[in-house]
């Protein structure tokens, strides 16, 4: 089975630009998450979904941020407008409900550069 | 809330030396506990994990107890290897049902030859 998929690996844009992030979870799997990671913050949970329903998004930075997921197999997080600030790497995580331990699943990471 | 806490600051130690890292946490009721890794440019991938006291996750020659009389679930090996150099986080789920994991601050680990 492929793992979770994130497109693109690498973007650098310009501050005010928009930026969209994609996931593609492991097939099956009802959990998707959205995280932060900085050298200063560290991984921060930014939203999560449940069966495509956001249930989370308390850590959303702010407004400029926002993250949809219109169906089982696909998620976005988009960046409008972005900001040298958000310069990090995002990671898209999904799992399986009914298991015990609630192993999560990481994708690759987008590293966003933000000039 | 559920909580992790990892020890301070980055591990340098040398090929072969025993690594220790420390993880404590505060939890209500009973998580699972878990050690992800994560090599340069990668995401995160899962190293071991426990799921009820006295416990023990092993993987890749890496160990962890489930502690619940000290709440600690601290990540050992015997003899790193330069391949080891990652960055480790601790973490637990809340049990909740939401799937939901909390992380600590990661450990950079530096093995040098």
């Amino acid at each position: 089975d492929a793992g979770v998929i994130q497109s693109p690996r690498h973007e650098v844009t310009e501050m005010g630009q928009e930026v969209t992030l994609r996931c593609k979870p492991i097939s099956g799997h009802d959990y998707l998450f959205w995280y932060r990671q900085t050298m200063m913050r560290g991984l921060e949970l930014l939203i999560y979904f449940n069966n495509n329903v956001p249930i989370d998004d308390s850590g959303m930075p702010e407004d400029r941020f926002s993250a949809k997921m219109p169906n089982a197999s696909f998620s976005t997080l988009k960046i409008q407008p972005s900001e040298p600030r958000d310069s990090a790497v995002y990671f898209c995580a999904s799992s399986l409900a009914g298991v015990a331990y609630n192993e999560q699943f990481f994708g690759p990471g987008t590293r966003l550069t933000v000039l | 809330g559920n909580s992790v806490t990892q020890m301070e600051g980055p591990v340098t130690l040398s090929e072969e030396a025993f690594l220790t890292i420390n993880c404590t946490y505060t939890a209500t009721g009973y998580p699972s506990l878990f050690w992800y890794v994560q090599y340069p440019g990668e995401g995160l991938q899962l190293l071991l994990k426990a799921t009820k006291a006295d416990d023990k996750g092993s993987n890749k020659g890496f160990e962890a107890t489930y502690r619940k009389e000290t709440t600690s679930f601290h990540l050992e090996k015997g003899s790193v290897q330069v391949s080891d150099s990652a960055v480790y986080f601790c973490a637990l789920s809340d049990r909740e049902g939401n799937n939901r994991l909390a992380f600590g601050k990661g450990n950079q680990v530096v093995v040098i030859p």
